[in-house]
């Protein structure tokens, strides 16, 4: 079984300033992926970033960023510039498994909420 | 402009009725996923299917069904024999090639009376 943690229910940042939103996982599985979404206060989830267990570099979108460190198990995001629009909640979560038995069925962190202020 | 709706946005119902949730996409993925989320918490696994006419459940299946007769839809139907059904439901598809990243829907609001 799959495991997600976020341990900070909710972070602030000034405008402008970088943020770093941890996650922490935990998983038997060799091969897994991990993701983050946002969703604002309207509700939808919006996908951000995605990084394999076997990637060797870390991910990039934009101004996302996922710092993953395999051997602690962790993959924080780090959104730099940080803009108002940022604030919402954000969810970490992973699928994990060989030959595809998980694709899709995601485990998902409590989340954290992300306040920007002006 | 491709995507994933979900309809009602809000739904009301009375205690022991049966209401169901729609949810439709024109992205031409295999898969599809019912999630629920309770408030401050992250989302749980209902119900998911693979293919047309496969379904399996989830983490939280009981008081729950679902079908899928057509690749664009996947309704959920949420029985009287949940007994906490107030949550925000998530529909999200994924196309079975690309590991795991799910396109979700704008969500359902259910609030039983």
């Amino acid at each position: 079984a799959q495991k997600i943690t976020q341990t900070q229910p909710g972070m602030f940042v000034q405008e402008k300033e970088a943020v770093t939103l941890d996650c922490t996982y935990d998983t038997s599985d060799q091969s897994y992926g991990l993701f983050w979404y946002k969703q604002p206060s309207s509700g939808e989830m919006i996908f951000l970033i995605y990084q394999g267990s076997y990637d060797e570099q870390n991910a990039t979108e934009g101004r996302y960023s996922l710092n993953f460190q395999k051997a602690r198990k962790s993959a924080n995001l780090v959104i730099s510039a940080s803009q108002l629009g940022d604030s919402a909640m954000y969810f970490c979560a992973m699928w994990g498994g060989a030959g595809g038995t998980s694709y899709g069925k995601l485990t998902f962190g409590q989340g954290t909420i992300l306040t920007v202020h002006p | 402009d491709g995507g994933i709706t979900q309809s009602p946005k809000y739904l009301f119902r009375k205690e022991g009725q049966n209401v169901t949730l729609s949810c439709e996409q024109n992205l031409n993925h295999d898969a599809m996923y019912w999630y629920r989320q309770d408030p401050g918490q992250g989302l749980r696994l209902i119900y998911y299917s693979q293919i047309v006419n496969d379904f399996q459940k989830g983490d939280i299946a009981e008081g729950y069904s679902v079908s899928r007769e057509k690749k664009e839809s996947f309704p959920l139907t949420v029985t009287s024999a949940q007994k906490n059904p107030t949550a925000f439901y998530l529909c999200a598809s994924s196309a079975t090639q690309l590991a795991g990243e799910l396109f979700f829907g704008e969500g359902s609001r259910l609030t039983v009376l």
